[in-house]
């Protein structure tokens, strides 16, 4: 079945101790982004990936980490998590050209 | 710099009632239009897509979504309610070309009265 995969889908953890989402898709996508989700403000992307070892900004960088190694996976890495990081985050991916991007399920961190 | 305005945060329909979200989106070319659909707890799914052509677009689940270019508008529509259609209902505009990155809306929360 092709899809994104997230782990994990919740995690609560401590001010300061680094912690590292992951996202795998398997429908063999150029392209891969992480986004963060807070009521009102809807998604908002954080990083994105043109292929392997291209990665760029988005509009909400900072506090995050990414690497592209290998196609399927595209790691968010947070490494001083900080409360305000609190939020709900996906990973979606996508084709080249007019494509629709796929996401995973989320994944719900709560920073203390 | 490409935005997507969705005015309407909350919208409350009543089950079998006809559905109209809007979606303004500023870009100076053409750009690529999606609507998306999130479901509590869940993912994003999309619903239809617009970049070139007829300007009525139809989707999944009875969606369809007609592009205005002299009003920038993007709007998502329904003839007729289900309960199940309540959701989190996203717009997003790309530009358009191979990489694009798509920007999306603040969202309208969708819900159904029996």
């Amino acid at each position: 079945e092709a899809q994104v995969t997230q782990n994990p889908r919740y995690l609560i953890t401590v001010t300061g101790k680094k912690l590292t989402v992951t996202c795998s898709q398997n429908m063999n996508h150029e392209y891969m982004s992480w986004y963060r989700q807070d009521p009102g403000l809807g998604l908002r992307q954080i990083y994105y990936s043109m292929n392997v070892e291209v990665t760029d900004k988005g509009d909400v960088p900072e506090g995050y980490k990414v690497s592209r190694k290998e196609k399927r996976n595209f790691p968010l890495i947070l490494e001083s998590p900080s409360p305000n990081q609190t939020s709900l985050y996906f990973c979606a991916s996508r084709l080249r050209g007019f494509t629709e991007a796929f996401f995973g399920q989320g994944t719900r961190l709560t920073v203390v | 710099a490409q935005s997507v305005t969705q005015p309407d945060i909350h919208i409350t329909v009543s089950e079998g009632a006809s559905l109209e979200l809007r979606c303004n989106y500023s870009y100076g070319a053409t750009p690529y239009l999606f609507w998306y659909v999130q479901s509590p707890g869940q993912g994003l799914q999309l619903l239809l897509k617009y970049f070139s052509g007829d300007t009525l677009v139809q989707g999944i689940k009875g969606f369809e979504a007609e592009f205005k270019r002299s009003q920038s508008s993007f709007n998502l529509r329904k003839p007729s309610v289900h309960w199940s259609d309540a959701a989190e209902y996203f717009c997003a505009v790309g530009a358009a070309g191979g990489s694009y990155i798509p920007t999306f809306g603040r969202g309208t929360s969708l819900i159904v009265h029996p």
